[in-house]
């Protein structure tokens, strides 16, 4: 069973409006979880990290949030682009270890005009 | 260079030839990884290097694949008689240190097709 769930698979929304996309995680003991962006046929790109005590950081119109005690994050794209058309993929982190990346298989999100 | 660079781009390959796929890190890093990502799933932890050395094979799909990484920089990915579920987009990617918080930055990665 994968240690990274992602929600939706697949998601379709108008430019402009808003959309939040959820992970859910069992990796334990954790150390942090990050957001990817990754464009079609594009390596991915590192969007957001958080640590055990954080609950919200921002980039741009990208806001994730961290609830370490129920193991769930969430990225809120606000006023969504064309651009932001993309797989985003929920990555953790166990503490232990060096190869302990743990992936969501990503949210693939389409913004129509 | 200013990022994770891989080469080729695409590769075309007929089954059973053998592949080599190339990764230069960004200067100084001293991890390397390896994934595969096949179509409509998640990344494929394959195996990653401290330097020249690699800790952690465990991911390596069969004995077809091997990598190897000299003067701790630029990583090689084989495939030996490659077979159709072998087609896959594979990203390197590196990082700083193998710590919990060193950022790791993918390449672009190299889009394998078998036929």
């Amino acid at each position: 069973k994968n240690q990274v769930e992602q929600s939706p698979q697949s998601l379709i929304i108008l430019e402009g409006k808003n959309c939040t996309l959820q992970c859910n995680y069992t990796v334990s003991p954790f150390s942090n979880l990050r957001w990817y962006k990754q464009d079609t046929g594009r390596g991915p790109v590192s969007l957001t990290i958080m640590t055990f005590s954080e609950n919200t950081k921002s980039n741009g119109r990208y806001t994730a949030t961290l609830d370490a005690d129920t193991k769930q994050s969430s990225l809120h794209i606000t006023a969504s682009q064309l651009s932001d058309s993309a797989s985003y993929i929920c990555v953790v982190r166990e503490r232990t270890g060096a190869n302990n990346l743990f992936f969501g298989t990503g949210t693939r999100l389409t913004v129509i005009p | 260079g200013a990022g994770v660079s891989q080469s080729p781009s695409n590769k075309v390959t007929e089954k059973g030839k053998d592949v080599e796929l190339r990764c230069d890190p960004i200067s100084g890093h001293t991890a390397l990884y390896w994934y595969r990502q096949s179509l409509g799933q998640g990344l494929e932890f394959l195996i990653y290097f401290q330097g020249n050395s690699a800790p952690d094979k465990s991911g390596l799909p069969s004995d077809r694949f091997s990598a190897e990484r000299t003067g701790g920089s630029v990583s090689t990915l084989t495939i030996q008689r490659t077979q159709q579920e072998d087609s896959a987009v594979y990203l390197c990617a590196s990082s700083l240190e193998t710590g919990a918080g060193n950022t790791i930055y993918f390449g672009e990665g190299s889009w394998l097709t078998v036929v």
